[in-house]
């Protein structure tokens, strides 16, 4: 069974402009959640969807964005880069079935901001 | 909201010893689940071992248990027979028993070091 898969693994980005990450979940998983990793802020969440629906969404401002498709791979966006939005990014995914509630990996995406 | 405290950014120990690592949390919820991951160099989180709360006995994966102390919101993770490949970041985990609410809140981890 293939894993969590984080496409691209590596990115480099000028301030101001935007960027779109990809996940593609663990065969029928259907929550998927993003987590932003920096060595100052450490691991954040930063939303979750299920079946094409966002869940939950934690402290980030609104230029952070995702969205989730009807096969489940997500896809989050971030416009108006700025240079603290250099960090790694985590995806996740879940099968949340019964009282499974394990959260699976991928590798992430490095962002770098110039 | 919920809160996660590791106290000891690094630790090492010799190879086949046996460590352990700290974490106590914060919530005003009954039912929860606890998790330890693991991330070495390359980069993926990787679960070592889960408790959920309403569970009093402690949870076992092989060379990893835990020792969770609900009264006292503390749950540590020992390693026995520490290996080379042990050698990555670990970071106690919170999740809420709640449908529709399954975010995990991290500590700030711990970066574990083997030495040979």
């Amino acid at each position: 069974k293939a894993g969590v898969t984080q496409t691209p693994r590596y990115l480099i980005k000028t301030r101001g402009q935007q960027v779109t990450l990809s996940c593609s979940p663990i065969s029928g998983h259907r929550s998927v959640s993003w987590y932003q990793q920096t060595p100052g802020q450490g691991l954040q969440f930063l939303f979750e969807y299920f079946s094409e629906t966002q869940r939950n969404k934690g402290n980030f401002p609104g230029r952070f964005s995702g969205r989730q498709f009807s096969n489940s791979r997500s896809e989050m966006n971030v416009s108006t880069l700025e240079l603290g939005d250099s960090a790694l990014y985590l995806c996740a995914s879940s099968p949340l079935t019964g009282a499974n509630t394990e959260a699976f990996f991928g590798q992430g995406t490095r962002l770098t901001v110039v | 909201a919920q809160t996660v405290t590791q106290s000891q950014p690094e630790m090492s120990v010799q190879e086949a010893e046996t460590v352990t690592l700290s974490c106590t949390y914060d919530t005003s919820e009954s039912n929860y689940y606890l998790f330890w991951y693991k991330q070495p160099p390359s980069r993926q989180m990787i679960l070592v071992i889960r408790q959920e709360a309403y569970k009093q006995q402690n949870a076992t994966e092989n060379r990893f248990s835990v020792n969770f102390q609900k009264a006292a919101k503390s749950f540590s993770l020992k390693i026995s027979d520490s290996q080379l490949g042990d050698t990555a970041m670990y970071f106690c985990a919170f999740m809420k028993h709640a449908r529709g609410n399954e975010k995990l809140t991290f500590g700030t981890g711990t970066r574990l070091t083997i030495i040979p």
